[in-house]
């Protein structure tokens, strides 16, 4: 599968444990991008990164949420502390260069208790 | 605040039948896109409109852009029920391409 990669595809967390959340792009992109669905909402603009640098965080809620693309391996968005209203679909996109189409992955769902 | 309102939310119909639906707002929008999201997968791109008035065909797909670039219609002629889907719009205030803002979608099921 040469689509973008996401994992885990459900997550069941407690309020107050962490949530680690995962997305390999497409083979070729460089350019990865989070968005958040929460319940009856639209998608909505979290983070933008390349390799090492978050290039735009301006979705990004100020506290407990974090992202990484290291180097080596899969973009990393970190919940810490999770609360019910952190409960959404997570997806993940990539293009091949800034202001390419974006191709996203099925996401992640979060659920936490 | 929803930035962009689609409509309707839901449609049924019938095979063969023909079907418009709508997403607006009142800010102006650098460029918009139509995606398809079926059921437990990622949204994927049908098309990007960016001149406002244009008008893009993919296949039974015509998509519109508002001539003030603040809204757009997706028609679909003789839908099948392979059409079945949510189609969301996404707004691109910025110019940025990826910061985009999606409406809620409408959710089509095309009954054989």
């Amino acid at each position: 599968n040469a689509g973008v990669m996401q994992n885990p595809r459900h997550l069941v967390r407690r309020r107050g444990q962490e949530a680690r959340l995962r997305c390999s792009p497409m083979k070729g992109h460089s350019h990865v991008y989070w968005y958040r669905q929460l319940p009856e909402e639209g998608l909505k603009f979290m983070v933008y990164l390349q390799k090492e640098n978050i290039i735009d965080e301006s979705g990004m809620p100020k506290e407990r949420f974090s992202a990484e693309f290291p180097k080596e391996g899969p973009s990393i968005l970190r919940i810490q502390q999770v609360v019910r209203g952190d409960s959404a679909a997570y997806f993940c996109a990539s293009s091949r260069e800034s202001g390419g189409e974006l191709f996203f992955g099925e996401g992640s769902r979060l659920t936490v208790l | 605040t929803q930035l962009l309102e689609q409509s309707p939310q839901f449609l049924s119909i019938q095979e063969g039948e023909n079907l418009t639906v709508y997403c607006n707002s009142s800010s102006v929008f650098s460029s918009l896109q139509w995606y398809r999201q079926e059921p437990g997968e990622g949204p994927v791109l049908l098309v990007t409109v960016v001149t406002g008035g244009e008008v893009k065909k993919l296949k039974r797909l015509t998509f519109q852009f508002g001539d003030a670039r603040k809204d757009s219609s997706l028609h679909i002629t003789a839908a099948q029920p392979g059409d079945t889907g949510l189609y969301l719009c996404a707004g691109d205030v910025a110019g940025s391409n990826y910061k985009l803002t999606f409406g809620k979608g409408t959710l089509l099921t095309v009954n054989p």
